[in-house]
């Protein structure tokens, strides 16, 4: 079955650098490629997502990049903010049946500091 | 504003009771999701259910059964809690396709 690889696992930037995680996939069947972010005390909340028919996908200060040929895809954040601090998670999803099941990858700490 | 309501955000049980953890969707979803959610290992899957009384394993449904009688509702049951079962509960419900919504997670310890 599918397997997400999630790094780093703690990230800590200054207010304004830019953060960058990575996540691999090993199913090659998978086209469905979301990222989720969790602030304390709440649920995950779905931030943006790329499907395998497109490489690159920004809204605002966020983008996610995917390369299919080497199965790994990546969420940049540019101009980070204190509000951005939080956990996030990739996610890769073999849909089949019509039934939507993401794998999540284990999850990024990233703490931006004023 | 859509809403996925876990009934309960801190249970505190005792190793062998049986525990129940409610979650309400109003979104007319048709699936809903019960992901377990603990520390380096991500969100992993348990059950989820495609439809009233359908349901299908996840990826570690030992220990736990679901319930959906009502498809805004989808149960998550314990028969006989264990101190590994000490996690974070999350439900999620979404279209057949698309986002998953999730609630606020319900942190259970088993003592």
């Amino acid at each position: 079955g599918e397997n997400v690889e999630q790094h780093p696992s703690t990230l800590s930037v200054q207010e304004g650098d830019s953060a960058v995680i990575k996540c691999t996939y090993s199913d090659s069947a998978s086209n469905y490629f979301p990222w989720y972010k969790q602030e304390l005390g709440k649920g995950p909340q779905l931030i943006i997502d790329i499907r395998s028919n497109v490489g690159e996908k920004k809204d605002q200060r966020i983008a996610v990049t995917l390369n299919k040929t080497a199965k790994h895809f990546s969420l940049h954040i540019t101009e980070t903010q204190p509000e951005d601090s939080a956990v996030y998670f990739c996610a890769a999803s073999p849909i089949s049946g019509g039934y939507n099941k993401l794998i999540f990858g284990a999850g990024t700490r990233l703490a931006v500091h004023p | 504003d859509v809403k996925v309501t876990q009934s309960s955000r801190y249970l505190v049980k005792r190793t062998g009771e049986k525990v129940f953890l409610e979650c309400v969707q109003d979104m007319d979803h048709e699936n809903m999701f019960w992901y377990r959610q603990d520390p380096g290992l991500g969100l992993r899957l348990i059950y989820f259910s495609y439809d009233v009384k359908m349901k299908e394993k996840g990826d570690i449904p030992e220990g736990y059964s679901v319930s959906r009688e009502k498809k805004e509702r989808f149960s998550l049951i314990l028969e006989s809690a264990s101190t590994n079962q000490t996690s974070m509960y999350l439900c999620a419900s979404s279209y057949v396709t698309g986002e998953l919504f999730f609630g606020e997670g319900s942190r259970l310890t088993v003592l």
